[in-house]
């Protein structure tokens, strides 16, 4: 059981480049969620899903897209990278147990663009 | 909208010493959870607590535990018998019951542990 598993770590970009951030789970959890994380802000919501074939946009979406053809997977594409997406980014996928939701999150990915 | 705040930037404590975070938030929503996350230099987001917002009892967690005040819109986290390896960035999150998966988060909170 390896949880969330984010690919890479670490990545830099130049500048209108496009590149995808992967992101697995093995825990069969249906909703499933990327954020960033900048500095002195928290995590923000880029976009999420409820289930294969279903997403929705976050807080900030412009300039990512994603799709959810199974449920274990959830990738994040920057399309036309910008100095602006310089940030690190965390895959999330959330249960429910007894005491209520709880999530689960990836190692994360620090992705520089130049 | 709602909103989460961390009114404290950085905090210390001396070890085995208590310390408490606050975590102030915004909302209109009767039922919700909130939760605090820590994220030690290994930049891994790690559950300490939840709580329901309906449940009136404060969530424990060994050495963590809660002062949920639902009027004030307060849920701040007190560490007991502070350990070294509780030095990282705490983050308080807001998750409305109906809101699928849309968790806020506050800015967080950096607490360093003095030996």
């Amino acid at each position: 059981n390896a949880g969330v598993t984010q690919t890479p770590k670490f990545q830099v970009l130049k500048t209108g480049q496009s590149m995808t951030l992967q992101c697995a789970q093995d825990m069969n959890h249906e909703y499933m969620s990327w954020y960033r994380q900048d500095p002195g802000m928290g995590l923000r919501l880029i976009h999420y899903s409820v289930g294969a074939g279903i997403t929705d946009q976050g807080e900030v979406p412009n300039g990512y897209n994603v799709s959810r053809s199974t449920t274990e997977d959830f990738p994040l594409r920057l399309l036309s990278a910008a100095p602006s997406q310089t940030s690190v980014y965390f895959c999330a996928s959330s249960y429910v147990d007894r005491v209520g939701y709880g999530y689960t999150f990836g190692s994360g990915t620090r992705l520089t663009v130049v | 909208a709602q909103t989460v705040t961390q009114s404290q930037p950085e905090m210390s404590v001396q070890e085995a010493e208590t310390v408490t975070l606050s975590c102030t938030y915004d909302t209109s929503e009767s039922d919700y959870y909130l939760f605090w996350y820590k994220q030690p230099p290994s930049r891994q987001m790690i559950l300490v607590i939840r709580q329901e917002a309906y449940k009136q009892q404060n969530a424990t967690e060994n050495r963590f535990s809660v002062n949920f005040q639902k009027a004030a819109k307060s849920f701040s986290l007190k560490i007991s018998d502070s350990q070294l390896g509780d030095a990282a960035m705490y983050f308080c999150a807001y998750r409305n019951q109906l809101a699928y998966d849309k968790v806020i988060f506050g800015p967080g909170t950096s607490l360093s542990v003095i030996p």
